[in-house]
Order: C-alpha cells, then sequence, then structure tokens
C-alpha cells in the first residue's frame, strides 16, 4: 500500500519569498514521486519527478524537490516566488502501476 | 499532438440518468486512469488500465464501470447518477505505471 501526505492545505507567501510545500509518503517499494501543478479550470501538469537518480530533483519554471528516504519525504521548493505561482499543488507517489495523490496544497502569493 | 483530450466538458445530469465520459490520447501511451477530483480530497483513482485489455479497480469504483475500448480510448460510465457523483473527472495516461501522467482538461459534472 502506498500513501501521500501533503502537510497544509493552503500556504501563502509573499512574492520573492521562498515557497515551501511538504511531502511526505509511505510505499512498500522504492518509490517513484512527483509533483504536478493545477491551475484553475485546468487538468494537473508534471513540475518535477523522482525516480532514484539524483536525490534533488529539478522541475520546471524554477521548481525544486529533494528525496530524503530517512524522513520519507520528497518537499517542494522555489527560492523565489512569483503571482503566477499561485495554484495548488499535488504531491504523488507509484507503485509501477498507478499513483496515489495527495489532498492538494494551495499556494497564495501576495504581492 | 492533442494530448489527452475528454468529452464533453460539461454535463447536467437528473438522479438515475446514465451517461458515458469519453477519453482518448495520442501518445501511444499503455496506462491509462479515470480520477474524480473533489475540494480538499485531491484526486481519487476510479478505475485504471495498464494496457489494452485490462481494467482495474481503484479506490472509488462503487458506481462506474470503464471500458478500454483500444489503446487509445478509454470510457467511464455512469449506469445510474447519483448526486454524490457531481464532481470534476479527470482522464489520464502514461507510458507505463511508473511514469508522469498526462491529463486531459476535465469534465464538470452536476447530478441533481
Amino acid at each position: 500500500a502506498q500513501s501521500v501526505t501533503q502537510l497544509g492545505s493552503h500556504v501563502s507567501v509573499s512574492e520573492g519569498a521562498l515557497v515551501l510545500l511538504r511531502c511526505n509518503y509511505s510505499s512498500s517499494v522504492p518509490p517513484y514521486l512527483f509533483w504536478y501543478v493545477q491551475y484553475p479550470n485546468q487538468g494537473l501538469q508534471l513540475l518535477l519527478k523522482y525516480t532514484s537518480a539524483a536525490t534533488l530533483v529539478k522541475g520546471i519554471n524554477g521548481f525544486e524537490a529533494e528525496f530524503k528516504k530517512s524522513e520519507t519525504s520528497f518537499h517542494l521548493t522555489k527560492p523565489s516566488a512569483h503571482m503566477s505561482d499561485a495554484a495548488e499543488y499535488f504531491c504523488a507517489v507509484s507503485d509501477r502501476s498507478k499513483s496515489t495523490f495527495g489532498d492538494g496544497t494551495t499556494l497564495t502569493v501576495k504581492p | 499532438n492533442a494530448g489527452v483530450t475528454q468529452t464533453p466538458k460539461f454535463q447536467v445530469l437528473k438522479t438515475g440518468q446514465s451517461m458515458t465520459l469519453q477519453c482518448a490520447q495520442d501518445m501511444n501511451h499503455n496506462s491509462m486512469y479515470w480520477y474524480r477530483q473533489d475540494p480538499g480530497m485531491g484526486l481519487r483513482l476510479i478505475y485504471y488500465s495498464a494496457s489494452e485489455g485490462t481494467t482495474d479497480k481503484g479506490e472509488v469504483p462503487n458506481g462506474y464501470n470503464v471500458s478500454r475500448l483500444n489503446k487509445r480510448e478509454f470510457s467511464l460510465r455512469l449506469e445510474s447518477a447519483a448526486p454524490s457523483q457531481t464532481s470534476v473527472y479527470f482522464c489520464a495516461s502514461s507510458a507505463y505505471g511508473e511514469d508522469e501522467q498526462f491529463f486531459g482538461p476535465g469534465t464538470r459534472l452536476t447530478v441533481l
């Protein structure tokens, strides 16, 4: 069985501030981990993925995430938030046949 | 490439009516998925198909049926719609089960 917990359903930051979105997972097999972003009235788009290569993964739009096996975490960060980053973010874990998604974190960016 | 397409975009049903949501992908992907998205509950997997000719239940399959018509198409059927099925439905596909998924634009379904 696999599961994902996203800590904080809403995160608010000021433009230019650090973005940190937290994700913890559980998996019975070595995990494949993903972060997706969803803009209003759209489907999800891939931000980045971890597939057991480098533990620090760089994605699109300046986002990155670090896989920490000892903490079973895969937190998403961006050094400087932009207004266009306001969206809902989902962490997901794959067991090789299907993915399980977290409940999502809504990111608000204040001017 | 159109990616993943879904029809219809919006639908209103009365309780007890039936309908089929259509999904197609043009990326030659093996795996396809149906999710529902409800506020505060993330995406919940309804059914998935790891390859043409196979389908498996996900987390919330009750009240739904699926058909993997061919490699491109994966449809979701509601035989007797209920208000609890009011949701946004997303279809997705991936090359294989462990790969990133590509999502369609969604279908907003309201059951009165």
